[in-house]
């Protein structure tokens, strides 16, 4: 089984800081691991994804996780912060199998403040 | 390519109604996915379905279920609503076996008064 945890409910930061967003995971064997960016009354978008090879990867809109496998983690990042960018934001992992589906964590909401 | 859809956008239903959700998958997908979202939670997996079977579960109980079409359309229907069914319902579609990328709609708003 797999699981997720997204440390901080609630983000804040300054408009031109640096955004960081945890992200812990638990799994029995390799995992695929995305980021997804939900805005207020709308569905998931895929901000980016990892599932083999460069453990940095780059997403839309400036983000970039970094898959670090001996720490468990896959934390978000974005050098420097635009109003736009505040919305709920979801740590998930699948395994590597043919049935695969989706475990989320329960989300950190980023607010960007001028 | 149209993206995957969802019907209707809101709903209000009284408890003990039955409804029925309406997804339609992403021109080239073939897997149907699903998901729960509670106020203030991350999505929770219902179930998934790939050739028009159920692939694949969470812990939800059998009154939520689900249909599958030939053109990989997907209906969620839950029976016997309660009022902590109240939630997104999100659907999301992916072509079974490509590293576990979903794509979703935009969801289901589902209160049960």
């Amino acid at each position: 089984a797999q699981s997720v945890t997204q440390l901080g409910s609630h983000v804040s930061v300054s408009e031109g800081a640096l955004v960081l967003l945890r992200c812990n995971y638990s799994s029995s064997v390799p995992p695929y691991l995305f980021w997804y960016v939900q805005y207020p009354n709308q569905g998931l978008q895929l901000l980016l994804k990892y599932t083999t090879g460069a453990t940095l990867v780059k997403g839309i809109n400036g983000f970039e996780a970094e898959f670090k496998k001996s720490e468990t983690s896959f934390h978000l990042t974005k050098p420097s912060a635009h109003m736009s960018d505040a919305a709920e934001y979801f740590c998930a992992v699948t395994l590597n199998s043919g049935y695969s589906t989706l475990t989320f964590g329960k989300g950190t909401m980023l607010l960007v403040s001028p | 390519e149209t993206g995957v859809t969802q019907s209707p956008t809101h709903l209000i239903k009284t408890r003990g109604q039955q409804v029925t959700l309406r997804c339609s998958s992403q021109s080239g997908h073939n897997t149907v996915s699903w998901y729960q979202q509670a106020l203030g939670q991350g999505p929770q997996f219902i179930f998934q379905y790939y050739r028009e079977e159920e692939n694949g579960r969470g812990n939800f109980p059998p009154r939520f279920s689900g249909l599958q079409f030939p053109n990989y359309s997907s209906e969620l229907n839950v029976n016997a609503l309660e009022l902590d069914d109240s939630a997104l319902y999100l659907c999301a579609s992916s072509v079974q076996g490509a590293w576990g990328e979903q794509f979703f709609g935009p969801g289901t708003r589902l209160t049960v008064l």
